[in-house]
């Protein structure tokens, strides 16, 4: 079965604090991707990597950076946190291009509370 | 963008009745993925099903890509069902699974 696990469930930061938030996956998968989910909006694509220091902007980037340095870890950054990026962060991760199945996993959630 | 409508937004089932969810999507895609996401916020893959008809259990999903939607058919429905459900598409033109979301169907399956 795959997994992909989050570093942490719930977390709580204060405003311009730097926020990290780590997503790992033990499938070998080339692609891994970053979501937020907000009520209402369903989810949004902010950063996926298809391979080791590569990098696409999603969505939604503003605000977000994104580190790969390992093809099982996928870390996602908030350079000064605020309160409008309180949200659940999602983790996925997918095989890569011309492989099938090509389906997304999902990991936990984190959910992150800015104060 | 590719735009991608669920309907219903929200629904409420009695224990053992059947229901119909619909995904539109506005554009080729390459690949759909229905998705349950729990009342813990986990996302569970249902069907991956860029086209044709597939079941798993009393869930069965069909897509016809041609006609640029998809359906999830919910039988005998039970509260294990309740949550919200996902519909996901990859546009022709993206590549590499980058998916794009419907916001939705919430189900709440009353005993």
């Amino acid at each position: 079965d795959v997994k992909v696990t989050q570093s942490s469930r719930y977390l709580v930061k204060r405003t311009g604090e730097k926020v990290f938030l780590e997503c790992v996956q033990d499938m070998d998968h080339e692609n891994m991707f970053w979501y937020r989910q907000d009520p209402g909006l369903g989810l949004r694509l902010i950063y996926f990597s298809y391979d080791v220091k590569m990098k696409e902007k999603g969505d939604i980037p503003e605000g977000y950076s994104v580190s790969r340095e390992k093809k099982e870890r996928f870390s996602l950054i908030l350079e000064s946190a605020s309160t409008n990026q309180t949200s659940m962060y999602l983790c996925a991760s997918s095989i890569g291009q011309g492989r099938r199945p090509y389906e997304q996993y999902f990991g936990p959630g984190t959910r992150l509370t800015v104060t | 963008g590719i735009q991608v409508e669920q309907s219903p937004p929200d629904l409420i089932l009695q224990e053992g009745a059947n229901s119909t969810l619909r995904c539109n999507f506005s554009d080729s895609v390459n690949n759909l993925q229905w998705f349950h996401q729990n009342p813990w916020g986990q996302l569970i893959n249902l069907f991956y099903i860029p086209s044709g008809t597939k079941q798993n259990g009393r869930l069965s999903a069909t897509t016809v890509a041609t006609e640029r939607y998809s359906l999830l058919y919910i039988s005998s429905s039970q509260t294990t069902d309740s949550g919200v459900y996902f519909c996901a598409v990859e546009p022709r033109r993206y590549g590499n699974n980058r998916l794009a979301f419907g916001k939705g169907n919430q189900v709440v399956v009353i005993p």
